[in-house]
C-alpha cells in the first residue's frame, strides 16, 4: 500500500522567514511520481510540482526549492524567503502507474505572518 | 488554456434531500476524477472515469452515490439522498492520459454543507 506522512499538521513563521514541509512516502513500485499541490484559502489545489523516481536532482523554481532523497524516502519542501501569500495548506501526494492512484498527505498548513 | 470547471461552488442543503455537481475538464484530458475532501484532510478518490468508461469506482458508496461521464467529457456526481456526513469539499479533477503517471489538475471545488 502507498502511504504519505506529513508530520507538520500547522507551521506559523514570520514574513521573510525560511521554511520547510517535510513529506515522507511509502511505496513498494520501483517507477514512481511525488508532487506537491498548494491549496490556498479559496480552496482551489493548485499544482506545484512533479517529480519520478528516477530523477534525485533537486530542483529549484523562485523561492520555491524540492529536496528528494530516495535514501530516506522524502521529498521536502522548502520556501526562501517567505510571503504572507505563500499562506496555504500544502499537500505531498504520491502516485504510481501499478496503483494508478494519487494518495495524498494530511496537509500541513502554513501561515506567514506579517 | 481554461482549468479544470466546476459548478456549484458551494451548496445548502436539508438532509434526505438530492444534490448534484457537475464538472467539465480541461479539453484534451481522456481521465477524470471525482475526490472528497474533508476538513484537514487531504482528498480522497471517489471515481476515476477514463473516457467515459468508470475504471475505479471502489472508493464509491454506490448506496447512495452515482456518477455519470455519458460523453467522455463531463461528468455529474450525485448523492441521493443527502446525509449530515456528506458535508465536505467535492473535488474535480482531470489529467490527459495516464491515471497514476500524468499529474492531475484540479478545480475549485463545491463545498457542500447538509443541515
Amino acid at each position: 500500500a502507498q502511504k504519505v506522512t506529513q508530520a507538520q499538521t500547522e507551521i506559523s513563521v514570520v514574513e521573510k522567514e525560511d521554511v520547510t514541509l517535510d513529506c515522507v512516502y511509502e511505496t513498494r513500485d520501483t517507477t514512481y511520481y511525488l508532487f506537491w499541490y498548494k491549496q490556498p484559502p479559496s480552496g482551489e489545489l493548485v499544482f506545484l510540482i512533479r517529480r519520478n523516481s528516477f530523477d534525485e536532482q533537486n530542483e529549484i523554481s523562485g523561492r520555491y526549492s524540492w529536496n528528494f532523497q530516495k535514501s530516506t524516502s522524502s521529498f521536502n519542501f522548502t520556501i526562501t524567503a517567505s510571503q504572507v501569500v505563500d499562506s496555504a495548506v500544502y499537500f505531498c501526494a504520491l502516485s504510481s502507474q501499478g496503483a494508478q492512484k494519487l494518495v495524498f498527505g494530511q496537509g500541513t498548513r502554513l501561515t506567514i505572518n506579517p | 488554456e481554461a482549468g479544470v470547471v466546476q459548478s456549484p461552488r458551494y451548496k445548502i442543503i436539508e438532509k434526505k434531500q438530492p444534490v448534484a455537481f457537475w464538472c467539465n475538464p480541461i479539453s484534451g484530458h481522456n481521465t477524470l476524477y471525482w475526490y472528497l475532501q474533508n476538513l484537514g484532510q487531504g482528498p480522497e478518490l471517489l471515481i476515476r472515469y477514463e473516457n467515459e468508461e468508470a475504471v475505479d469506482d471502489s472508493q464509491l458508496p454506490k448506496d447512495r452515490f452515482s456518477a455519470e461521464r455519458l460523453k467522455g467529457v463531463d461528468s455529474t456526481l450525485k448523492i441521493q439522498p443527502a446525509e449530515l456526513g456528506d458535508s465536505a469539499v467535492y473535488l474535480c479533477a482531470s489529467s490527459p492520459g495516464l491515471a497514476g503517471v500524468d499529474t492531475q489538475y484540479f478545480g475549485p471545488g463545491t463545498r457542500l454543507t447538509v443541515l
